[in-house]
């Protein structure tokens, strides 16, 4: 079954402690990006990937990091997490402009940072 | 820059009735892409509908279709013969060429009460 998985589902944390969200494609996308969803803004794209070592900043990329080693897994990294990124976060996938636009959510994130 | 406007921010329909959910959008693009996905109680993004701005007819999906004015950047959302299973979040949004990336810019949502 074509899928974007995260992981973990529900994470409750403490302010400054590292974590990383996993992102994993089945679809050999060459195109994945991270967005975190606030009531009433929408979603705003955090970080994006044309491919692999290919990254670049979204609208709102303070305080994450991305790394894109391998074609399938896009992986967010909070070095410092802060309340202010309590969130829902999803990764999306899709093929690259031209080809399969249409982009592919994962079952989201919930983050909450105390 | 590309944005995208959703100025309903809660609509309400009866089941069985029809109804239009508003998006607006600036791009300087001449080729882009617009969708709506539907977010449900379970948080998950579900597409709905696309549609390719070079093509002028309108694109459908069953109960779903769009109102496309591409000179008034507006692309509306008509459901018909509205479902319980309907009532959702809504997002518009905009798939754009920025010259560097293909970047999806979403509207702030407009979410849809079905009732009996």
């Amino acid at each position: 079954e074509a899928q974007v998985t995260q992981n973990p589902r529900y994470l409750i944390t403490v302010t400054g402690k590292k974590l990383t969200v996993t992102c994993s494609q089945n679809m050999n996308h060459e195109y994945m990006s991270w967005y975190r969803q606030d009531p009433g803004l929408g979603l705003r794209q955090i970080y994006y990937s044309m491919n692999v070592e290919v990254t670049d900043k979204g609208d709102v990329p303070e305080g994450y990091k991305v790394s894109r080693k391998e074609k399938r897994n896009f992986p967010l990294i909070l070095e410092s997490p802060s309340p202010n990124q309590t969130s829902l976060y999803f990764c999306a996938s899709s093929g690259v402009w031209g080809g399969a636009e249409t982009q592919y959510f994962g079952p989201g994130t919930r983050l909450l940072v105390l | 820059a590309q944005t995208v406007t959703q100025s309903q921010p809660e609509m309400s329909v009866q089941e069985a009735e029809t109804v239009t959910l508003s998006c607006t959008y600036d791009t300087s693009e001449s080729d882009y892409y617009l969708f709506w996905y539907k977010q449900p109680p379970s948080r998950q993004m579900i597409l709905v509908i696309r549609q390719e701005a070079y093509k002028q007819q309108n694109a459908t999906e069953n109960r779903f279709s769009v109102n496309f004015q591409k000179a008034a950047k507006s692309f509306s959302l008509k459901i018909s013969d509205s479902q319980l299973g309907d009532a959702a979040m809504y997002f518009c949004a905009l798939l754009g060429d920025t010259g560097t990336a293909s970047k999806l810019t979403f509207g702030t949502g407009t979410r849809l009460q079905v009732t009996l």
